[in-house]
């Protein structure tokens, strides 16, 4: 079963420092989430792809953040000088288009730690 | 604006009593709901969901959930717990009409002592 997977599963950056996460979706799925998940919170919505357009950002995506899909498939995740209130549980879903019933399933995330 | 609410932080069940992990929600139109498990140090796992239709929703491991219009809940049961139910709870709402995000609670820690 070949579910959501990211790499890295954890990474640890000095404030200033850019790094850039990776999302392979499950491989029939066309939708893509990022999501960011700070201790003791639920998971907040960042962005979302439909195949490789990108649909919707929230307003907690600040300039610094950006995120591609280029070819529909993986998608990344990139933050620009990074700072400590970056630290966090980064988390990818991808889901199937099936009417307006589709169900995101989540890979493992990637944990930021900002020093 | 959509949000879920989950009041309890934490539930406390022991080893085969039921157990309910309690989730009201406010959206303006007709609600998509879900409840995820979080592990230690992993992602969120799919439980179950509730679209349209019969309001109790049978899901993975024993669970279910019954839906409330006017109460605006949807509460998670088990009849039976089990200590390797302890772990971290999530209801989260989508709007009908979003194609895109869905809103979580701020979680609910269930713990089965033995």
């Amino acid at each position: 079963d070949t579910g959501v997977s990211q790499n890295p599963r954890h990474k640890i950056t000095k404030r200033g420092q850019n790094v850039t996460f990776r999302c392979d979706p499950i491989s029939e799925h066309n939708r893509l989430y990022w999501y960011r998940q700070t201790l003791g919170q639920g998971p907040e919505f960042l962005t979302y792809f439909q195949n490789e357009a990108q649909l919707e950002k929230s307003r907690l995506l600040s300039d610094r953040f950006s995120a591609e899909r280029p070819k529909g498939s993986f998608s990344t995740l990139e933050i620009q000088r990074t700072e400590q209130g970056d630290s966090a549980m980064y988390l990818c879903a991808s889901s199937l288009t099936s009417g307006s019933t589709d169900t995101q399933y989540f890979g493992p995330g990637t944990r930021l730690t900002v020093l | 604006a959509q949000s879920v609410a989950q009041p309890e932080d934490q539930v406390n069940v022991a080893e085969g009593n039921p157990l309910t992990v309690k989730c009201t929600y406010s959206v303006s139109g007709n609600p998509y709901l879900f409840w995820y498990v979080q592990y230690p140090n992993r992602g969120l796992q799919f439980l179950l969901k509730y679209i349209t239709g019969d309001n109790l929703v049978k899901g993975s491991y024993g669970f279910e959930a019954e839906f409330n219009k006017s109460q605006t809940s949807f509460h998670l049961k088990k009849p039976s717990a089990l200590v390797s139910d302890s772990a971290l709870y999530f209801c989260a709402v989508r709007l009908y009409s979003s194609a895109s995000k869905i809103i979580f609670g701020s979680g609910t820690r269930l713990s089965i002592r033995p």
